[in-house]
């Protein structure tokens, strides 16, 4: 059964910082990756999709990677702004299966709650 | 356009009332989902719809049923819930159920009385 954990579990930092978060998977068999930003109480928000082919993929101040042979994923953030406040979520895709039986199944992490400070 | 439209966006119903929750999708995508989410948790998938056919039933209980009308429309239709059935519902879509980018709505809100 795939297992995805997220550390931190919490984050505070001022305004302007770089910062990583972190995604790991027990099972490699993974078709893609994908990042999200929740905010409180509303629907997730996909900020990056990375295939099980792909090393990284950026979008804007947004970098992910992918390790797949290490089941780990990194989130960096640059140049933090109190409007990246959210809880950012991962979640892995496993790859098709014979049975079809968790074929397009998300598998999510618990989160990172981010809080950026002026 | 990347908008999946849930309505309502909160839900108020008692334990006998019967109520239904809609999701609609523009972008031509054939795979949708419903998910659950309680607080501070994150989602759990409920059910997948593939080309308008279920394709994935989490072991949801039968006062859940999802129904999908056409390609751009799903419904999850309440009755008989529990307080404990209180979350936010997610609705996404992607554009298979081959593990493609799933967008997500913003959820209804539900609250059970």
């Amino acid at each position: 059964k795939q297992e995805v954990t997220q550390i931190p579990a919490a984050l505070s930092v001022p305004e302007g910082e770089n910062l990583v978060l972190n995604c790991s998977f027990t099972d490699s068999a993974i078709y893609n990756l994908q990042w999200f930003r929740q905010d409180p109480g509303k629907g997730l928000t996909s900020l990056l999709l990375i295939q099980s082919s792909q090393r990284e993929q950026t979008s804007g101040r947004l970098n992910a990677s992918l390790d797949k042979s290490s089941g780990r994923s990194t989130l960096y953030i640059a140049a933090s702004q109190p409007g990246d406040s959210a809880t950012y979520l991962c979640a892995v895709s496993p790859r098709p299966n014979a049975g079809g039986t968790s074929y397009g199944k998300l598998t999510f992490g618990q989160g990172t709650i981010l809080t950026v400070h002026p | 356009d990347t908008e999946v439209t849930q309505t309502p966006k909160h839900l108020v119903m008692g334990m006998t009332n019967k109520k239904s929750l809609k999701c609609e999708q523009h972008m031509g995508h054939r795979a949708m989902y419903w998910y659950k989410q309680k607080a501070k948790k994150p989602p759990e998938l409920m059910f997948v719809y593939s080309y308008e056919k279920l394709s994935i039933n989490e072991s949801v209980p039968s006062r859940f049923s999802p129904e999908c009308p056409n390609s751009s429309l799903l419904n999850l239709h309440l009755h008989a819930l529990q307080p404990e059935d209180s979350a936010l519902y997610l609705c996404a879509s992607s554009q298979d159920q081959g593990g493609t980018e799933a967008f997500f709505g913003q959820g209804t809100r539900l609250t059970v009385v």
